[in-house]
């Protein structure tokens, strides 16, 4: 069964408009932790928020905030005031036991100027 | 300050040809595993390991082995190269503790023809 679902191949958004992108996910541990990567053209991964299953607030980072729903197992990643640099592949994950982390198929977000 | 360094960066194998790709980490993580990035998918996990002398099967073990003699080295070794086996391959490492982010190499992209 898929653990993390990202039901949008492809987002557009204007620059300095916010945008949502959408991640749902599938577990009956009580303790995991959502994660947030960015991986642009050149390929590499990198890491953007974070949320634990406990956390009471949502995670933010700078432009980044994850909008963390319990009860309908989602964890939304937005990017407010998107800039030219934020084009790139998003993926949503999720750990449940310390041993793994596992990836959504992804979203292609490109940013309009 | 190196995190996690993978080599080669780019390889060409002939079906039935083995290779190994190298992974190495400076951040003395426990944790390590090593995941393959199929074109406009997300990543799946083949192997990983827990500590020196400990490694286990993820979701895609089949046509691959690891092993893990010190905390730093955690090498993938494909026997009998398929063109299945064509892929970006992304090496990362964690602390062993909690649900921390994983810290990732700047992959491999393997073509096997």
């Amino acid at each position: 069964a898929q653990k993390i679902t990202q039901t949008q191949p492809g987002m557009f958004v204007q620059e300095k408009e916010a945008v949502t992108l959408d991640c749902t996910y599938d577990t009956s541990d009580p303790s995991y932790g959502l994660f947030w990567y960015k991986q642009p053209s050149s390929g590499e991964m990198i890491f953007l928020i974070y949320q634990g299953s406990y956390d009471q607030q949502n995670a933010t980072e700078g432009r980044y905030s994850l909008n963390f729903q319990k009860a309908r197992k989602s964890a939304n990643l937005v990017i407010s005031a998107s800039q030219l640099g934020d084009s790139a592949m998003y993926f949503c994950a999720m750990r449940e036991g310390i041993n793994d982390m596992r990836f959504g198929a992804g979203t292609r977000l490109t940013v309009k100027p | 300050n190196a995190g996690v360094t993978q080599t080669p960066k780019f390889r060409i194998l002939k079906i039935g040809q083995s290779m190994t790709l190298q992974c190495t980490q400076d951040m003395n993580h426990n944790y390590m595993y090593w995941y393959r990035q199929d074109p406009g998918m997300g990543l799946k996990l083949i192997y990983y390991s827990v500590g020196a002398g400990i490694t286990d099967k993820g979701e895609v073990p089949n046509g691959y082995n690891v092993s893990r003699s010190t905390t730093e080295d955690f090498p993938l070794r494909l026997e009998l190269a398929a063109p299945s086996q064509t892929s970006v391959y992304f090496c990362a490492s964690s602390p062993g503790t909690g649900y921390g982010k994983l810290f990732f190499g700047s992959g491999t992209q393997l073509s096997v023809l």
